[in-house]
C-alpha cells in the first residue's frame, strides 16, 4: 500500500490565483480530511468527509472547497490564494470505528501565497 | 474554548536517557487521546492513545500517563535515541454530529536528543 499521497509537495502561488492540492489513499478508509499547519502551531482542521459524497467544515473552513466523488480521492481547492493560506497543508485519512481510530497522515503540501 | 496544549516548547536530553513529554487538556469530557511524532518535513506519524478509562498504557519504548484528576497528560520515551528528535505533538478527540472524530492538537513539542 502507498497509504496517504498527496500532490504536488511544494507550490508557489500569486495572491488571486486558484488551483487544487491532491490527496489521495488506498487504505479503503471512510474518513479523510484535511489540514493545515502553520509554523510553531499544531495542526487545525479544514475540511473533512465521512465518505464518498459527504463533506463538512472543521475549524477553518474559509477559502477552502472540497469534494469527494470517490472513497479514494479528496481534493483540497483553493478559490482565490491569499498570502494568509501560506502553510502547510496535511491530508489525513481513518476508519471510521473508534476501535481502529488512527489517522494516518500524507507527506504534506508547502504553499506559498506571494 | 477547549483546548490542547503542552508546558515546553523544547525538551533537550542526551542519548540514553528517558525523555518526559508533557501535555495538559481542558476539556474534562475528553476521552480518548493521541500522541503523534512529526520529523521534520514528515507528516505526524501515530505513536501512541489511551482512552480515559485508563491511567497508563506503555508500547515499545514509550508510555503514556494519564491523570485524569489534573487533567494532565505524559510521553515517556525511554532511553532515547537520536532518531526520536522530532516534534511530538498530544491530542484529543472532539466527536462531531457526523460522527467524524476531529483531532484538536497542541501546539507541540520539539524534542532534541545529542549523541
Amino acid at each position: 500500500n502507498a497509504g496517504v499521497t498527496q500532490t504536488p509537495k511544494f507550490q508557489v502561488l500569486k495572491t488571486g490565483q486558484s488551483m487544487t492540492l491532491q490527496c489521495a489513499q488506498d487504505m479503503n478508509h471512510e474518513y479523510m480530511s484535511w489540514y493545515r499547519q502553520d509554523p510553531g502551531m499544531g495542526l487545525r482542521l479544514i475540511h473533512y468527509s465521512v465518505g464518498a459524497g459527504i463533506t463538512d467544515q472543521g475549524e477553518v473552513p474559509n477559502g477552502y472547497n472540497v469534494s469527494r466523488s470517490t472513497t479514494e480521492d479528496f481534493p483540497l481547492r483553493l478559490l482565490s490564494a491569499a498570502p494568509s493560506q501560506t502553510s502547510v497543508y496535511f491530508c489525513a485519512s481513518s476508519y471510521a470505528s473508534l476501535d481502529q481510530y488512527t489517522q494516518y497522515f500524507g507527506p504534506g503540501t508547502r504553499l506559498t501565497v506571494l | 474554548g477547549e483546548s490542547v496544549g503542552l508546558h515546553l516548547p523544547t525538551l533537550s536530553v542526551q542519548e540514553g536517557d528517558n525523555s518526559i513529554i508533557n501535555c495538559a487538556y481542558s476539556n474534562s469530557a475528553s476521552d480518548y487521546f493521541i500522541w503523534y511524532k512529526q520529523e521534520s518535513g514528515k507528516g505526524p506519524q501515530f505513536i501512541i492513545d489511551i482512552r480515559s478509562n485508563m491511567d497508563k498504557r506503555q508500547g515499545q519504548r514509550v508510555t503514556v500517563l494519564l491523570n485524569k484528576t489534573v487533567k494532565h497528560l505524559s510521553l515517556q520515551i525511554a532511553a532515547t535515541q537520536p532518531g526520536d528528535s522530532a516534534v511530538y505533538f498530544c491530542a484529543d478527540l472532539e466527536p462531531q454530529n457526523t460522527g467524524f472524530q476531529k483531532l484538536v492538537f497542541g501546539t507541540g513539542t520539539r524534542l532534541l536528543v545529542s549523541p
